[in-house]
């Protein structure tokens, strides 16, 4: 079978650094995904690692170890509006992807 | 660049009719679409591959039959939710990659209400 496992809630405060996890298992595996969903809209790109290592798009970083199956999303100086759900995603042959359950992100003041 | 439209956005249809829904990509031509649903506070699911000219590619346990899916140019692809109840009340959202490209552009979604 194939499963993505990630937090369901994390709250951080303003300014801060939050780390969300994601492990994987899965067949025909090229790469992971990160996408932001707002409550009632779309998601979002974000970032994609089809490589071991860091991935850095501003304030986002995004990890890969391929030899464990897990990734990180992070998150710096964390602003209000980064309030949202947080979805891994892999990506498989004919570029289908695979989501997580998904990290809904709390950002206090 | 790489935007993807559907409408409607919304509608609330009875129970027993059928709903179409389109996607659109608007600056690029896309050979596949793909079509997710997803309930509130959950994943999205994908529910099917929508491929230019050919049949759709369905997900195990989607009804191919209740879920008619046509993508009769690059650039849209449908899907008709036949005889709809209640419990196929869901946001729906359809997807698209410009050719030779990776990355999975989303639609806005069509959040369907069936009563």
């Amino acid at each position: 079978g194939q499963s993505l496992e990630q937090p369901s809630e994390v709250t951080a405060v303003e300014g801060a650094i939050v780390q969300i996890n994601c492990t994987y298992q899965t067949s025909g595996f090229y790469g992971l995904s990160w996408y932001q969903q707002h409550d009632g809209g779309a998601p979002t790109f974000l970032s994609y690692n089809a490589l071991d290592g860091l991935e850095e798009t501003g304030r986002f970083s995004s990890f890969l170890s391929r030899s464990d199956s897990y990734g990180y999303l992070l998150l710096q100086e964390l602003q209000m509006k980064d309030s949202a759900s947080y979805f891994c995603a892999v990506r498989k042959g004919g570029n289908m992807l695979t989501f997580g359950g998904g990290t809904r992100l709390m950002v206090k003041p | 660049g790489a935007v993807v439209s559907q409408h409607p956005s919304r509608v609330i249809c009875k129970s027993g009719t059928s709903v179409k829904i389109e996607c659109r990509s608007l600056d690029f031509q896309a050979t596949t679409m793909f079509w997710y649903r997803q309930f509130p506070k959950q994943s999205l699911m994908l529910m099917a591959t929508s491929n230019e000219g050919s049949k759709a590619t369905y997900e195990q346990g989607v009804e191919k039959d209740k879920f008619l899916i046509n993508h009769a140019s690059l650039t849209l692809s449908t899907l008709t939710v036949t005889s709809a109840h209640p419990e196929d009340s869901s946001f729906y959202i359809c997807s698209a990659s410009p050719q030779g490209t990776d990355t999975q552009y989303f639609g806005p979604g069509t959040r369907l209400t069936v009563l």
